[in-house]
């Protein structure tokens, strides 16, 4: 079975400052992806980034990129120039390739802080 | 606005109540799911349809009913809950099959709390 570890419960991060969040997962599939999903308190889960995993290029989406180390089995969030919109609840997701794309396995989770 | 709705946000029921809880997906998709979000625990994967069939159970209590009339609509039937059932419930929908985006779409979830 796949699991999704998020050893970080909170960060917090000064507006305009970057913040990395940790994100481990194990596997014994080849071939999958993985998600960084951001939860507002609106509580609408929204994708931020996703990265295959036979890609060795990091994702990147503007503000955000990731640092994908496949051999490790690490996953983590950069989020660039942090804005007070960033703040939410962060979730790092799995799933393998060839099954639903719903089919998500989550970490449990990294409650970020933007201080202006 | 993600194109997938769900209704009611938030629910209170008691323990001997049969309530339902709605999704409904505007994207086009076949493939619809629930979730289970609890305090302090990951989110759960509870069932999965494809093409109106479910394909997944993921040993959920059977005071949980889903029901897939159609590709676009998703329910889960509630009846005589415990009060640890009280939790966030999403519904997210993606398409499937060669080609299909990645992404999974979620709605806003409904708020239920048993008492």
């Amino acid at each position: 079975a796949q699991t999704v570890t998020q050893s970080q419960p909170e960060m917090s991060v000064q507006e305009a400052e970057t913040v990395t969040l940790s994100c481990t997962y194990d596997t014994s599939e080849s071939d999958y992806y993985l998600f960084w999903y951001k939860q507002p308190p609106s509580r609408q889960m929204i994708l931020v980034i996703r990265q295959e995993a036979y890609k060795q290029q990091n994702a990147t989406e503007n503000r955000f990129s990731v640092n994908f180390q496949k051999a490790a089995k690490s996953f983590s969030l950069k989020i660039s120039d942090s804005q007070l919109g960033d703040a939410a609840m962060y979730f790092c997701a799995y799933t393998t390739r060839g099954t639903s794309y719903g089919k998500l396995t989550f970490g449990q989770g990294t409650i970020l802080t933007v201080h202006p | 606005e993600t194109g997938v709705t769900q209704t009611p946000r938030h629910l209170v029921m008691g323990m001997t109540n049969k309530k339902s809880l709605k999704c409904e997906q505007h994207l086009g998709h076949n493939a619809m799911y629930w979730y289970k979000q609890s305090a302090k625990k990951p989110l759960e994967l509870m069932f999965v349809y494809n093409f109106k069939e479910q394909t997944e159970n993921n040993s959920v209590p059977s005071r949980f009913s889903p029901e897939c009339p159609n590709s676009s609509h998703l329910f889960l039937h509630l009846h005589t809950l415990q009060p640890e059932d009280s939790a966030l419930y999403l519904c997210a929908s993606s398409q499937e099959g060669y080609g299909g985006n990645t992404e999974a779409f979620f709605g806003q979830g409904t708020r239920l709390t048993v008492v």
